[in-house]
């Protein structure tokens, strides 16, 4: 079945620390991909998105993202999450054939450490 | 910028009501969306519409309907509210151009029935 993944229901970092978030999918064809964030009671806003290209990458806030074909996956990537950081972070795929739906994942919760 | 706005943030609701939400987007996007949003579920799509007066089902539209009459505005409508509809609400908008998949949120409206 298509779908979009994301194993982690639930991360804590310290602050200054590196992060990766993981998003995996399964779509016959490279679909488009997306990472959104949600801070806390706020709605979701794109990170960054990939349609072709180069597969790494840059967002906002300092955050990547890389896409690799032979696994499928698009993970999320900050060398060094501030206390701000601390949000919901959803990967999300456009098939080819969705016609402008997005189908999401089930979200990681990103906790900081001070 | 971009802006979604949504008539409420919080809303409770006796079982059995009718239950409106209201979207509304200034950026003149075509497309619009109704999401609903649990935990460890991730956004499930209800239902969304391509243009005025035009509608299609996502993948639980089941104790929903929508109505969009004019083209900033998308409304949401619970006809008979249960508990089980307790959740967050989340509207999107993004535009009807080739390749323009990207989503804007509004903040969220929680709903709960009691």
């Amino acid at each position: 079945a298509q779908s979009v993944t994301q194993p982690d229901i639930h991360i804590t970092v310290s602050e200054g620390a590196s992060l990766e978030l993981r998003c995996n999918y399964s779509y016959g064809a490279t679909p488009y991909l997306f990472w959104y964030v949600q801070s806390p009671g706020q709605g979701l806003q794109l990170l960054l998105k990939y349609f072709s290209g180069d597969t790494l990458v840059q967002g906002i806030k300092g955050f990547e993202a890389e896409f690799k074909r032979s696994q499928s996956s698009f993970n999320l990537r900050k060398p060094s999450v501030h206390w701000s950081d601390a949000a919901e972070y959803f990967c999300a795929v456009v098939p080819y054939s969705s016609a402008s739906k997005i189908i999401f994942g089930s979200g990681t919760r990103l906790s900081i450490r001070p | 910028d971009v802006k979604v706005t949504q008539s409420s943030r919080y809303l409770v609701k006796r079982t059995g009501e009718k239950v409106f939400l209201e979207c509304v987007q200034d950026m003149d996007h075509e497309n619009m969306f109704w999401y609903r949003q649990d935990p460890g579920l991730g956004l499930r799509l209800i239902y969304f519409s391509y243009d005025v007066k035009m509608k299609e089902k996502g993948d639980i539209p089941e104790g929903y309907s929508v109505s969009r009459e004019k083209k900033e505005r998308f409304s949401l409508i619970l006809e008979s509210a249960s508990t089980n509809q307790t959740s967050m609400y989340l509207c999107a908008s993004s535009s009807g151009r080739v390749n323009s998949y990207e989503q804007y949120f509004g903040p969220g409206t929680r709903l709960t029935v009691t």
